[in-house]
């Protein structure tokens, strides 16, 4: 089945310098990557939509200067979250959309996220 | 615009009785409606989805939700709960016509298996 791995897994930073998640697909080809913030006990909030090629669309709120995403290749997109503080630790998950041509699935769409990273930033 | 509702932020079951977790949406549209379940310091994983195919959907883990339009509801039943059912359970919605709309996320359930 698809797969999309992310890296790092978890990662310790000090407060003001930047940090870069990856989002790789790994069996498939990703036009279309979403980067996702999940706080603690909360649900997921959509952060960003990457698309290979383009600039990525952000959600009302999200700084892009502060959540650089680059999606350079079809397999490929990055998160960096930069001059990160405190209030940046999170739980970054991200997903890509695989054809239904590439899955046994029948019907939609579906997403494959990443096993997501854990951001400490102290 | 679509939402999602999800009923119970915690329930709490014993091991080997039926798990129930409610899942409102509201949508202009018949939407798409998934459940995923995330695992501690995991990513997520599909459970099932309705694609307005049959309305009684069968997922993995011995997992099924039911789609009722009539009460804008998709709720997610398993007759016998295991341990390893533990988990954050999350009912998710997309608009259907759009293959690149992002997910809308509930709030998330957590189970909680008891021995």
């Amino acid at each position: 089945g698809a797969v999309v791995s992310q890296h790092p897994s978890r990662v310790i930073c000090k407060s003001g310098t930047s940090v870069k998640i990856e989002c790789r697909s790994l069996d498939f080809q990703a036009t279309t990557m979403f980067w996702y913030r999940q706080f603690p006990k909360q649900s997921l909030m959509l952060m960003a939509t990457s698309n290979e090629g383009s600039k990525a669309t952000y959600e009302q709120g999200v700084e892009k200067d502060k959540f650089l995403i680059n999606h350079a290749s079809l397999t490929l997109s990055t998160l960096t979250v930069t001059s990160a503080h405190p209030e940046d630790s999170s739980f970054y998950i991200c997903s890509a959309r695989v054809r239904t041509s590439n899955l046994n699935y029948s019907g939609a769409n579906v997403l494959t996220f990443g096993a997501g990273s854990r951001l400490t930033v102290l | 615009a679509q939402s999602v509702t999800q009923l119970d932020s915690h329930v709490s079951v014993s091991e080997g009785t039926p798990v129930l977790l409610r899942c409102n949406y509201s949508s202009s549209y018949s939407p798409s409606l998934f459940w995923y379940v995330q695992h501690p310091n995991k990513g997520l994983q599909l459970l099932l989805k309705y694609t307005s195919a049959a309305t009684l959907v069968k997922g993995i883990n011995g997992f099924e939700a039911e789609f009722k339009k009539s009460e804008t509801s998709f709720h997610l039943t398993k007759p016998s709960a295991h341990m390893s059912d533990a988990a954050e359970y999350f009912c998710v919605v997309r608009h259907p016509f759009s293959g690149n709309t992002p997910l809308v996320f509930g709030k998330g359930t957590r189970l909680s298996v008891i021995a």
